[in-house]
């Protein structure tokens, strides 16, 4: 059974970095067509994609914030770190990862961690 | 990027009855090269993480109910619950995987009425 885990700071401050780990069980992140990919969440509103790493080590970012993001994994860790750069209040949200098997549908999910923005 | 868009933003339904929900995108998802609608659904209960129901916009996922069903081609999708359980009440959200960045509808609101 594959899961995945988000861990990481529950407040940043307004300019700092965030960084996210995503730890992966059940699977090698090694294996054919296994992929791990971030999505976010602001309290009451809808899902946004941000970033994926698939197995044949292809990234792919979202386009508004490709600036502020980087997506690297460490596989004898199962781990999929995220780190967004200059956080400001409105990323403030609930940051999940899942499984990407590089069609492009996700499952399963973490169950997510909040992170608030605030000074 | 793909916009995607959900109608209606919230539905009430009644136990037993039928529930529809569409999703429009601003481009066809479909692709010519193996006839196949890149589109998926998911479900979102309060304080859960989303649940992938449907992928290719009409294949179940592995263990969701068969009263869950997609349809549609092209730009325009449907998911219908075809007799409402209680435990269906949730956020249902398309999402398109034809191209980068990967999108969501706003959601729809699927309430008991």
């Amino acid at each position: 059974q594959v899961t995945l885990k988000e861990s990481g700071p529950v407040l940043v401050k307004p300019t700092e970095t965030l960084t996210l780990t995503c730890t992966v069980s059940g699977v090698s992140l090694s294996s054919i067509r296994m992929g791990v990919t971030w999505f976010r969440q602001p309290p009451g509103k809808a899902l946004e994609w941000l970033a994926y790493f698939f197995s044949n080590d292809e990234k792919s970012y979202s386009t508004s914030l490709t600036s502020r993001l980087t997506i690297s994994k460490d596989t004898s860790k199962g781990q999929v770190v995220l780190t967004m750069t200059d956080m400001d209040p409105v990323d403030t949200a609930t940051y999940y990862c899942a499984r990407f098997n590089g069609y492009g549908w996700f499952a399963p999910w973490g169950q997510g961690t909040l992170v608030t923005v605030s000074s | 990027d793909i916009v995607m868009t959900q109608s209606p933003d919230s539905l009430a339904v009644s136990l037993g009855e039928r529930a529809t929900i569409n999703c429009k995108s601003s481009q066809s998802v479909l692709y010519s090269s193996n006839n196949k609608n890149y589109l998926t659904w998911y479900q979102q209960k309060p304080g859960q993480p989303p649940k992938l129901l449907i992928y290719w916009a009409s294949t179940r996922e592995s263990g969701v109910p068969d009263r869950f069903s997609g349809s549609g081609s092209g730009t325009d999708f449907t998911l219908t619950i075809s007799s409402l359980q209680a435990e269906d009440v949730a956020v249902y959200y398309c999402q398109q995987y034809y191209s980068t960045p990967y999108t969501f509808g706003q959601g729809t609101n699927l309430e008991i009425k």
